[in-house]
Order: structure tokens, then sequence, then C-alpha cells
């Protein structure tokens, strides 16, 4: 079945540091994926998309890889900040495209 | 609007009641999604609508649960009978159509059945 994973651990780390978040699909070829960082409270807000035939995307402080190979995307926040504290979702289309599935998030907490 | 707008922003209801919860999409977005979130959980698919049509209801968790879209703008989603399982956070979103990349979320209807 198809399966979307993200660490369900809380990441906890110091400021300054880079935060690595991991996401695992099975049972997909999505053509994108895509995060979302969702505040105590809030909607998902929209991050970083990165198609398949990318193997990097930057935007500020974020960093996103995707290797389909391994069916993973790596999520990095460097010089991280409490701000950055939240919730960070993966996200991927389904099959038929008309949806967006998503993990269930990893929490992190960025000390200061 | 300038943003996905969601109402109420919070309902309690007793178990047995119908609720009907709203969502304006932003101005111009032909897709519109609605998910639910349970506390500390994932988000759920529940309906996808491209105009007033709805492709996809794949994720409605029950015959209990509907939802319509009327002038390809404003979305209701009604849940009948609620039960306390069906407390949850319900989130709407919208996107340009269904082939674009980012979809906008509303901040949720949040929902508890005592």
């Amino acid at each position: 079945s198809q399966k979307i994973e993200q660490n369900s651990e809380a990441l906890n780390i110091q400021e300054g540091k880079t935060a690595t978040l991991t996401c695992n699909y099975t049972n997909y070829s999505p053509a994108y994926l895509q995060w979302y960082r969702q505040d105590p409270g809030r909607g998902p807000v929209f991050l970083l998309l990165i198609r398949e035939n990318e193997k990097e995307k930057r935007k500020e402080r974020l960093k996103v890889t995707f290797d389909t190979t391994l069916k993973q995307s790596l999520f990095h926040i460097t010089a991280s900040q409490p701000a950055d504290s939240a919730t960070y979702l993966c996200a991927l289309e389904d099959t038929g495209g008309f949806k967006t599935i998503f993990g269930a998030g990893t929490r992190l907490f960025v000390k200061a | 609007g300038a943003g996905v707008s969601q109402s109420p922003s919070n309902k309690v209801t007793e178990k047995g009641k119908d609720v009907e919860l709203r969502c304006d999409p932003i101005s111009g977005h032909t897709a519109l999604y609605w998910y639910r979130q349970s506390l500390g959980q994932g988000l759920e698919f529940l309906i996808y609508f491209q105009g007033n049509s709805a492709p996809d209801k794949s994720g409605l968790p029950s015959d209990r649960f509907s939802a319509e879209r009327t002038g390809g703008s404003v979305s209701t989603l009604t849940i009948q009978r609620t039960q306390q399982e069906d407390s949850a956070v319900y989130l709407c979103a919208s996107s340009l159509d269904f082939n674009a990349d980012t979809i906008y979320f509303g901040e949720g209807s949040w929902l508890t059945v005592v």
C-alpha cells in the first residue's frame, strides 16, 4: 500500500545548528514532493516544492533534496532559530494526481 | 479574499447533532480540498472539488459525511449525527486548479463532539 513516513519523534536541536528532517515514501512515483510548515492551531503553510528531475532545491535557509531511487526527501534548515520550531509536513501528489497526500509530520524544537 | 476562510473556527456540539462547516476559497481558485486532522495526527484527505463537481470523494469516512460546492466557490462540509470520533480539525485548502503545485490552507474549523 502507499505510505509516507516521517520521523514520529520530535527533533530537538540547538540554535544555530542544522536541522535535518526525513521523508520516505513507498509505492508512489510522484512527479513532485512538497514541504509544509504547521504551527500549533494553524493550517499548514507551503514552503518548498521539488520536482522529480531536481536533485536539490534551496530557499533562503531551507534546502530540500529528492532521491527518487531511495524514495526519500531530506529537508534541511541551516542556522536554525527558535522561530523555526514547528511541525514540518512532507506531501506528494497521489497517483491519480487529484489530491495531495501528507505525512504525519515531524515536530522540530530549536532551543536558544 | 486574501486567503482561505473557514467558519466556524471552533464548534462544540452534542453527539448526534448535525454540523455544517464552511469554506470560502481564494478568489479564482477552481480546486478545493477538505482534509481532517486529529490531535497529533497527519492530514487525512476527505474530498476534492474541481469547480462544482467532486471527482474524488474517496476520503469521506462514512455516509454521515457529505460536501457540496456551489457557484464554483464556497463549499460546505456537513457531518450528520456526529460521533465523538468526528472530533478533529477540519482543514480546507484551495489551489488555482488541480494541476497547481501549491495548495493554500485555511486555519481550520476545530470540531469537538461531546
